[in-house]
C-alpha cells in the first residue's frame, strides 16, 4: 500500500512553544490529508482535513489558531501546535488517500509532550 | 452525526482460537475499511471493502461488508500472539474517491495468550 510519513514519531517541549509535525506521502500525490488526535485507549478523532493549496477545513471544537495546518504541496502537510500546553499532550496521526477508492493510509503518528 | 458501533470492545483469546468482531453503523455507508493498530504506531490498512455482500480476505483475516449495508464483519482464523492489537472499523458513505472523512469505530482490544 501507499506510505506515510511522519516527523517526528516523538517530541517533547516546553508549554508555551511551538512544535510542527510533517507528514509527507511518500510514493503519491495527496490533494487531501487528515489530521486525528488519539487518547490512550481510545479511537481516533478527526481534527481538520487538509486541502493543498487552500485552507484546511477544521472539524467543531477544534481551535484553528491552535492547529495551524498547512498543505502547500501534494505531498506535504505540516501541522503547528502553538503555545502548547500540557493538555495538548497526545498522539497526533495524519493520512492520506490511496490509489484506490476509498482507502487511507495512515503514518507512523506523533507523540507530543509537553511539559 | 453518523456513529460506528463496534464490539467486542475487548478479547481475550488462546493462541489458535478464531476471533471475530463487527461493527454497525446508523447510516448506510458505501465503503468499509478494517484497520490494526500497535502501541505507539499508526494505523495499518487491513481490507477495504467496497460492496454490499463482498467478503474479502488477507490471509488469515476475511472481513465482510453486510449486505444492508450498516455493518461489516472481521474475522481471524487461527489466531496468534502477533495478531495483539486494536482493531478499527472505519467507514463512509462516500464511494469514488479517498478524500472523504471517514467515521471511525472504537476499536476492539485482541489480546492473545501464547
Amino acid at each position: 500500500g501507499a506510505v506515510v510519513s511522519q516527523h517526528p514519531s516523538r517530541v517533547i517541549c516546553k508549554s508555551g512553544t511551538s512544535v510542527k509535525i510533517e507528514c509527507r506521502s511518500l510514493d503519491f500525490q495527496a490533494t487531501t490529508m487528515f489530521w486525528y488526535r488519539q487518547f490512550p485507549k481510545q479511537s481516533l478523532m478527526l481534527m481538520a482535513t487538509s486541502n493543498e493549496g487552500s485552507k484546511a477545513t477544521y472539524e467543531q471544537g477544534v481551535e484553528k489558531d491552535k492547529f495551524l495546518i498547512n498543505h502547500a504541496s501534494l505531498t506535504l502537510s505540516t501541522l503547528t501546535v502553538t503555545s502548547a500546553h500540557p493538555e495538548d499532550s497526545s498522539f497526533y496521526i495524519c493520512s492520506a488517500g490511496g490509489l484506490n477508492t476509498g482507502e487511507l493510509f495512515f503514518g507512523e503518528g506523533s507523540r507530543l509532550t509537553v511539559l | 452525526g453518523q456513529q460506528l458501533n463496534q464490539s467486542p470492545q475487548s478479547m481475550f483469546i488462546q493462541e489458535g482460537e478464531d476471533v471475530s468482531m463487527n461493527c454497525t453503523s446508523s447510516s448506510i455507508f458505501n465503503t468499509w475499511l478494517w484497520y490494526k493498530q500497535e502501541p505507539g504506531e499508526g494505523p495499518v490498512l487491513l481490507i477495504a471493502l467496497y460492496k454490499a455482500g463482498e467478503l474479502t480476505s488477507n490471509g488469515r483475516l476475511t472481513a465482510q461488508f453486510g449486505i444492508t449495508r450498516k455493518d461489516s464483519f472481521l474475522n481471524i482464523s487461527a489466531s496468534i500472539p502477533s495478531d495483539v492489537g486494536i482493531y478499527f472499523c472505519a467507514g463512509t458513505p462516500y464511494s469514488g474517491g479517498s478524500n472523504y472523512k471517514l467515521t471511525f469505530g472504537k476499536g476492539t482490544l485482541l489480546t492473545v495468550n501464547p
